[in-house]
């Protein structure tokens, strides 16, 4: 079983379709949570990044955690075009970064 | 200020043939990573630096592989008798706080196609 679950996709959505991504994990000792966001060819972003179970709202993204089910989200509002891109969650123990396989997202105009 | 930078983008090698790949961090930065991506796979973590030491190389996938960090600055990875299963973007990653940080900033990347 690897570390951190995440379905690779893809996920096609139209434009203003709200967005739901998804990691498992199995590690109960990981505490910091991100989201990266990776466009074809380019190195990941960070996008969002949270250390307790709870949401965190940037914008149109809000990220959800919940240490008692190791499982986290990442809900995208009013998708736009831009959006496009893979999404690979994150966890991280003390520097020891581990990443989800990516998801793939498209959203069509 | 400039990002993370490598070089090449891209690289195509004969199997056999040994490969440096560059990383240039962020000036300042004092951890570095290089991660490799596989096509479907996620980010396969595979050495981490904290100034010129690499306190954890466990994830380098055989002795074909090296890394080496000078001045606190530029990094590369080296592999040696590259096969085709090598074939992937290597990327690096810099961090200002050293050891659990949650901020890393990657590079584009480099495409390493072992024909």
């Amino acid at each position: 079983q690897k570390e951190v679950e995440q379905d690779p996709g893809p996920l096609s959505v139209p434009e203003g379709a709200i967005v739901s991504l998804n990691c498992t994990y199995s590690n109960s000792a990981f505490q910091y949570f991100m989201w990266y966001r990776q466009y074809s060819r380019k190195g990941p972003e960070l996008l969002m990044y949270t250390y307790s179970s709870g949401n965190k709202e940037d914008g149109r993204f809000t990220a959800q955690v919940d240490k008692s089910s190791k499982y986290i989200s990442l809900f995208i509002r009013d998708s736009q075009p831009s959006d496009s891109a893979t999404y690979l969650c994150a966890m991280d123990k003390d520097g020891d970064m581990r990443f989800g396989a990516g998801t793939r997202l498209t959203v069509k105009p | 200020g400039a990002g993370v930078s490598q070089s090449p983008s891209n690289k195509v090698t004969e199997k056999g043939k040994d490969v440096e790949l560059r990383c240039d961090p962020i000036s300042g930065h004092t951890a570095l990573y290089w991660y490799r991506q596989s096509l479907g796979q996620g980010l396969e973590f595979l050495i981490y630096f904290q100034g010129n030491s690499a306190p954890d190389k466990s994830g380098l996938p055989s002795d074909r592989f090296s890394a080496e960090r000078t001045g606190g600055s530029v990094s590369t990875l080296t592999i040696q008798r590259t096969q085709q299963e090598d074939s992937a973007v290597y990327l690096c990653a810099s961090s200002f706080k050293p050891g659990g940080s949650t901020e890393q900033y990657f590079g584009p990347g480099t495409r390493l196609t072992v024909t």
